[in-house]
């Protein structure tokens, strides 16, 4: 079974803190995908990052950085020095290609709240 | 850069009604997706397309129906209505296979 698991349904931090969100994954394929998103109250989804299952090198993006480790299945993310506008729910997901197309399952979301 | 376009928006119908989502995908963009997000939810998947043929198919109530058109648009139909079909619907559209999707801004249902 795909399976994505966000253990984490609710995190508050003060600014400036750093906060790590963390996914465990659960499949059978050995290709996949590793997505998380970002959700703000306006309801879009925001890509943040993509990685295939081959591709366990940890990624840094300005103030996010991702972990990926393949033996504990956990693809966790770290905004460093939060800011009012991280605020937002935060998805993990799996992407499973399946004939032509590549679908998501998602996790259940972390509600993140900066409080300034 | 293009992005998804998904119409109308917003949509408010009552129980029963039929309703008709539509997505126009990137150009060039040959896949297309249906993703359910309820109220506090994850997004479910729904229903993809490649190359106008269905592709896979998760959780979607035989109430709706989907299908990609010749110029590669999708439009999701949804039929007697419920409160519980209340809920954002995206649509997503990929160049390729194992090419990335990328979502539109969503179509807000809201059943009365």
């Amino acid at each position: 079974a795909q399976k994505v698991t966000q253990a984490q349904t609710e995190i508050s931090v003060v600014e400036k803190e750093d906060v790590t969100l963390d996914c465990v994954y659960e499949t059978r394929d050995t290709t996949y995908y590793l997505f998380w998103y970002k959700q703000p109250p306006s309801g879009e989804l925001v890509f943040l990052i993509r990685r295939n299952s081959f591709d366990e090198q940890n990624e840094i993006s300005g103030r996010y950085s991702w972990n990926f480790q393949k033996s504990t299945s956990s693809f966790n993310f770290t905004i460093t020095a939060s800011q009012v506008v991280d605020s937002a729910v935060y998805f993990c997901a799996l992407g499973i290609t399946q004939g032509g197309s590549e679908k998501l399952v998602f996790g259940k979301g972390m509600k993140l709240t900066v409080n300034p | 850069a293009a992005g998804v376009i998904q119409s109308p928006r917003h949509l408010i119908k009552e129980k029963r009604e039929t309703a008709t989502l539509k997505c126009y995908p990137i150009p060039r963009h040959d896949t297309v997706y249906w993703y359910q997000q309820g109220p506090g939810q994850d997004p479910q998947f729904l229903i993809s397309f490649y190359e106008k043929m269905q592709s896979d198919k998760g959780s979607i109530p035989d109430r709706f129906s989907a299908q990609q058109f010749s110029d590669y648009h999708s439009e999701l139909n949804m039929s007697s209505l419920e409160l519980g079909d209340s809920a954002l619907y995206f649509c997503a559209s990929s160049p390729r296979l194992h090419a990335r999707p990328y979502f539109g801004p969503g179509t807000r249902l809201t059943v009365t």
